[in-house]
């Protein structure tokens, strides 16, 4: 079973700071995901990588996935309280089989 | 375009009733997934369709959960009879034929 570990598993900061979240495996995926979950709710999804190194922007937040197709990480920069909530990462394998890392709980104080 | 739906998003039950998840996923996805999600971890997969046949159910509790996806398009996991660790929040997500799965809001199970 391919692992997912994500690092750090809580993370609190003040309005305006940068952060950089984790996601890793000893595992190559042909795809990683990267959700946000508010409480409540279900995994809204922010980004799909599929190529080792892309970089992809969406607003504040840079994702990249790693080389060899085995980590990933979400940088934000000049977090804001909206950015509250947890992020998964989910790397797919086997058309169709995925697997969730635990998530990095944000809390972004005003 | 309508996303997941499912039904009901809150359930509260004694151990050893029986319960029932209803969800419709996004219109065309013929992928479909149940999940169980605890507090503060990732989801993990119970079961996955494609169209009407169930072909990863290998983490599914099968001595007391059940599901179906008779037509292909919407699905119903059963739990019976519940048990107190049962108690978690049920998420539904579908896909078409990509990687990418669009979640529901889910059902918070508690079982008392």
């Amino acid at each position: 079973t391919q692992l997912l570990e994500q690092s750090p598993q809580f993370l609190s900061i003040q309005e305006g700071e940068n952060l950089t979240v984790y996601c890793n495996s000893s595992s190559v995926f042909s795809s990683l995901q990267w959700y946000r979950q508010e409480p409540g709710e279900g995994p809204v999804l922010l980004v799909t990588v599929v190529t080792g190194g892309e970089v992809k922007k969406l607003k504040r937040l840079t994702f990249q996935f790693g080389d060899a197709r085995k980590d990933s990480s979400l940088h934000i920069t000049a977090a804001q309280p909206g950015d509250t909530g947890l992020y998964l990462c989910a790397g797919a394998w086997n058309a169709g089989k995925s697997t969730f890392g635990d998530g990095t709980t944000l809390t972004v104080k005003p | 375009e309508a996303g997941v739906v499912q039904s009901p998003r809150y359930k509260i039950i004694e151990k050893k009733q029986p319960v029932a998840f209803w969800c419709n996923p996004i219109s065309g996805h013929n992928t479909l997934y149940w999940y169980l999600q605890n507090l503060g971890q990732g989801p993990e997969l119970l079961i996955r369709y494609e169209n009407e046949e169930a072909v990863d159910d290998s983490q599914l509790p099968k001595d007391r959960f059940s599901a179906e996806r008779l037509k292909g398009v919407d699905s119903t996991l059963k739990i019976q009879p519940a048990e107190l660790g049962d108690s978690a929040v049920y998420l539904c997500a579908s896909s078409s034929d990509t990687d990418t799965q669009y979640f529901g809001p889910g059902t918070r199970l508690t079982v008392l």
